[in-house]
């Protein structure tokens, strides 16, 4: 199984400051058909996870483009350019590469 | 808008087999993989298997000997089967399509 390796796994953030996520895997997510298939999820508490971005990359319908994602192969960054109250939650990197899918441990995104 | 809504049991005795389903409302059956993932109280995420309008299915090897994931196209719904539950699949079960729309998730409970 492909690993998948968050950090940090709590970050406490200034609203209106910036926040990032890094995300490893322990082999490439490049599949043999060109893509990279690297998504980002949301998780606020009491709520389903929620897609954020895929594809290393592209926002999905209705994500704010204050979420970006970035990265290559085996190393990939989740940034919140500027943190509101609303993006309180838990993060989660995960690869849909492989069989099977596998996600990174969380990382949870609190107010200071 | 493509909604999910799941039910099932939430309470299991140990040995005995967890059952959900999810149907699918406002969207095609077809042209998507349709999963099934859980999360243990306080935990990460785990993908537990897929399958498509056609019935192909993936599933995770961990869990492999005793998922089954099927459809009903009729009726817009897939289901999930576990058998010989134990304490360790206590659970918030998810159903999603791809990972981009998810149901509102079950707490399946196994106790004694």
């Amino acid at each position: 199984d492909i690993v998948m390796t968050q950090t940090p796994l709590s970050s406490p953030v200034t609203l209106g400051q910036p926040a990032s996520i890094s995300c490893r895997s322990s082999e490439s997510l490049v599949h043999s058909d060109g893509n990279t298939y690297l998504s980002w999820l949301q998780q606020r508490p009491g709520q389903p996870p929620r897609l954020l971005i895929y594809k290393i990359s592209t926002r999905f319908s209705g994500v704010p483009d204050r979420f970006s994602g970035s990265g290559a192969g085996t190393d990939f960054t989740l940034k919140i350019s500027r943190v509101e109250a609303e993006d309180v939650g838990v993060y989660y990197c995960m690869q849909a590469t492989q069989f099977p899918r596998t996600f990174g441990q969380g990382t949870k995104v609190e107010i200071k | 808008q493509v909604q999910l809504q799941q039910w099932g049991a939430g309470l299991l005795k140990p040995s005995e087999t967890l059952s959900l389903t999810c149907a699918v409302y406002g969207g095609s059956f077809t042209n998507y993989y349709w999963s099934w993932l859980r999360q243990p109280p306080g935990k990460g995420l785990e993908w537990i298997g897929e399958i498509n309008h056609s019935g192909s299915t993936n599933y995770n090897p961990s869990l492999k000997s005793r998922v089954t994931i099927s459809l009903d196209t009729s009726k817009n719904q897939f289901s999930l089967k576990l058998s010989s539950v134990t304490a360790a699949d206590t659970a918030v079960y998810y159903c999603a399509r791809g990972f981009s729309h998810w149901g509102q998730g079950t707490l399946v409970t196994v106790s004694s």
